[in-house]
This record gives C-alpha cells, structure tokens and sequence, in this order.
C-alpha cells in the first residue's frame, strides 16, 4: 500500500519570506501523480499544485513550486513571498489508483 | 456553480444514533469517493465507488455503509454512530479511477458524536 509521510505538524514563515514543506512518500508503482493540497479554515480542499511522475520538470504555479525527487521518493512544496492568505493546513498526496494523503502541515504566517 | 455538495455541513448525533450523508455532484464524473479527516491523520478513504453500480471498501470501512444511488449521488450512512465516528467527513468525485484524472472535493461536513 501507497503511504505518504509529512514530518513537519507545523511550520512558520514571515510575511514575503520562502518556506518549504516537506513531503516523502512510498510506492512500487512507477506512474502515478503527486499533489498539493491546501486547507483553509473555510475546509474547502483547494489543489495547489500538481506533478506527474514522469515528468523529470518540477511543476510550478505562480509563487509555489515543487522539488520532486523520483528516486528518494520526495516532493516538497516550495512558497517563496509568503502572503497571509497562504496560512492553512497543507496536505500531500499520492494519486496511484486511490488518492492517499498525508498528515498535513499547519502553516503559520507571520505579520 | 458546478461542484460537490454535501448535506448537511454540522450534525450532532447521540451514541447510538443513525444518520446518512449526502453527496451529489454535477460533473457527470463517474467515480465518487468518501473519506474521513481527523487531527493528525489527513484524510482517509471510508468507501469509494468506481462507477455507478459498485462500491469497495477504503482504508477504514467500519461502521460505515454506502449507496451510489445514482451516477449523481453517493451516500454514507452511519448505523449506530459511536464517539470515535467524530470528524470531519468530505466526499470527493473524479471523472474515472484513472490516474491523470483529479478529484473535486465537497466542503465536508463536522460531525460531532456525544
């Protein structure tokens, strides 16, 4: 079974500053597709970003970019100019057959 | 506008207790999915339907039952509701299993248990 690991419970960051959150996660499975989620207080799940695993290119969106590590089987979320608006819950996931997440990560950002 | 909605959004039940979730999209997906969100867990699937017709069993089936009353609608139901069945419920729809296809959440509904 796919599984998917997020380490940090919680992260902080300063206004216009760069945070990263750090995602692994464990397959056999060679094609499948990682994602981003953010969960705002509102508890509506917003996809952020997302990656195919076939795709050697990280993915970027406008201020969020990932770091994907195929072979360690990573797939951190980079936010550079951290704004208010970027604090919530972040989840990872695996997309094989089902889609599998992580814990989550509360972002905090600071005025 | 087009999407997942859930009914209701809060719900206090006593032990014991049963009570059904609904779910309805409009996005003629084919695929629907429920799972459950708890403190330090993220979010895990209770059951999902692959197709109008079939359900399977997710990562944490127990106590729970559902219905995929029609391609639109996939319902939850909770027989006897216990405190530990206390979350946060989403549904979700994707247009098939397959893996280039992203899910559309619903805006979850609290479920409180005493």
């Amino acid at each position: 079974a796919q599984t998917v690991t997020q380490s940090q419970p919680e992260m902080s960051v300063q206004e216009a500053e760069t945070v990263t959150l750090s995602c692994t996660y464990d397959t056999s499975e060679s094609d499948y597709y990682l994602f981003w989620y953010k969960q705002p207080p509102s508890r509506q799940m917003i996809l952020v970003i997302r990656q195919e695993a076939y795709k050697q290119q990280n993915a970027t969106e406008n201020r969020f970019s990932v770091n994907f590590q195929k072979a360690a089987k990573s797939f951190s979320l980079k936010i550079s100019d951290s704004q208010l608006g970027d604090a919530a819950m972040y989840f990872c996931a695996y997309r094989g057959n089902k889609l599998v997440f992580g814990a989550g990560t509360i972002l905090r950002v600071k005025s | 506008n087009a999407g997942v909605t859930q009914t209701p959004k809060f719900q206090v039940l006593k032990t014991g207790q049963s009570m059904t979730l609904q779910c309805a999209q409009d996005m003629n997906h084919n695929s629907m999915y429920w799972y459950r969100q708890d403190p330090g867990m993220g979010l895990r699937l209770i059951y999902y339907s692959a197709s109008e017709g079939t359900t399977d069993k997710g990562e944490v089936p127990n106590g729970y039952n559902v219905s995929r009353l029609n391609k639109r609608e996939f319902s939850l139901r909770l027989e006897s509701a216990a405190p530990s069945q206390t979350s946060v419920y989403f549904c979700a729809s994707s247009e098939a299993m397959t893996i280039n296809y992203g899910y559309t959440f619903g805006s979850g509904t609290r479920l409180t248990v005493v």
